[in-house]
């Protein structure tokens, strides 16, 4: 039990539309990092936030957004949905932006299915 | 560009023996590199890291040897136990405190009573 948690579990959406992956982050980091995780592949980071600020960014497209919140909740928004958007999303707290890889924790992931 | 690379999709040892998982990079300015483990419907867990300034890394059962020449890293349990059946990810970073790590395809272990 990590203390991080996402939903929803699942979701299906038609290509075109918009959607919207909620990760509520561990009691007191502040630091937020979103991956994607295609069928086979290992994860890929998607971009990270700290204290509700963008804080570096992977190869992906604007359509690719994000939030984070002050109660330690943040959002991953992805717009025009493409087939190849289909994957597991994960997302991973952290203490502070700069903390080891062993102070970071994965919820369990979205799996998203787009049709 | 896959800059982390694991070769092997799956392995299966016995209880008791030695698994040994492996992982390739293309990137010689990683510094810094970890192994998660991964069961079904939960999130990557931390299992074990290593600096680039080391050639090994020990911890329990758990032992990270990493040869930058060959740009070369592997995972070793002794013993194996059941409850090791993950999914193995590798991954590296730029340094310590990155923030974006590249992670491998992972291997899926396989331990048998």
């Amino acid at each position: 039990e990590t203390g991080v948690t996402q939903s929803p579990t699942h979701l299906i959406k038609t290509r075109g539309q918009q959607v919207t992956l909620r990760c509520s982050s561990q009691s007191g980091h502040n630091t937020v990092s979103w991956y994607q995780q295609a069928l086979g592949q290992g994860p890929q980071f998607i971009f990270q936030y700290y204290r509700e600020e963008e804080n570096g960014r992977g190869n992906f497209p604007p359509r690719f957004s994000g939030l984070q919140f002050p109660n330690y909740s943040s959002e991953l928004n992805v717009n025009a949905l493409e087939l190849d958007d289909s994957a597991l999303y994960l997302c991973a707290s952290s203490p502070n932006m700069g903390a080891s890889a062993d102070e970071q924790y994965f919820g369990p992931g979205t799996r998203l299915t787009v049709t | 560009d896959q800059q982390v690379k694991q070769n092997s999709p799956s392995l299966s040892v016995q209880e008791g023996r030695i698994s040994i998982l492996n992982c390739d990079y293309t990137n010689s300015m990683f510094d810094y590199f970890l192994w998660y483990k991964k069961y079904p419907a939960e999130g990557p867990t931390f299992l074990i890291s290593i600096s680039s300034i080391k050639d090994k890394n020990e911890d329990g059962r758990f032992t990270v040897f990493l040869n930058k020449s060959a740009k070369h890293l592997s995972l070793h349990i002794v013993p194996s136990q059941p409850g090791d059946s993950a999914v193995y990810f590798c991954a590296a970073s730029f340094f310590r405190g990155g923030n974006q790590f590249y992670f491998g395809t992972g291997t899926s272990l396989t331990v048998i009573p």
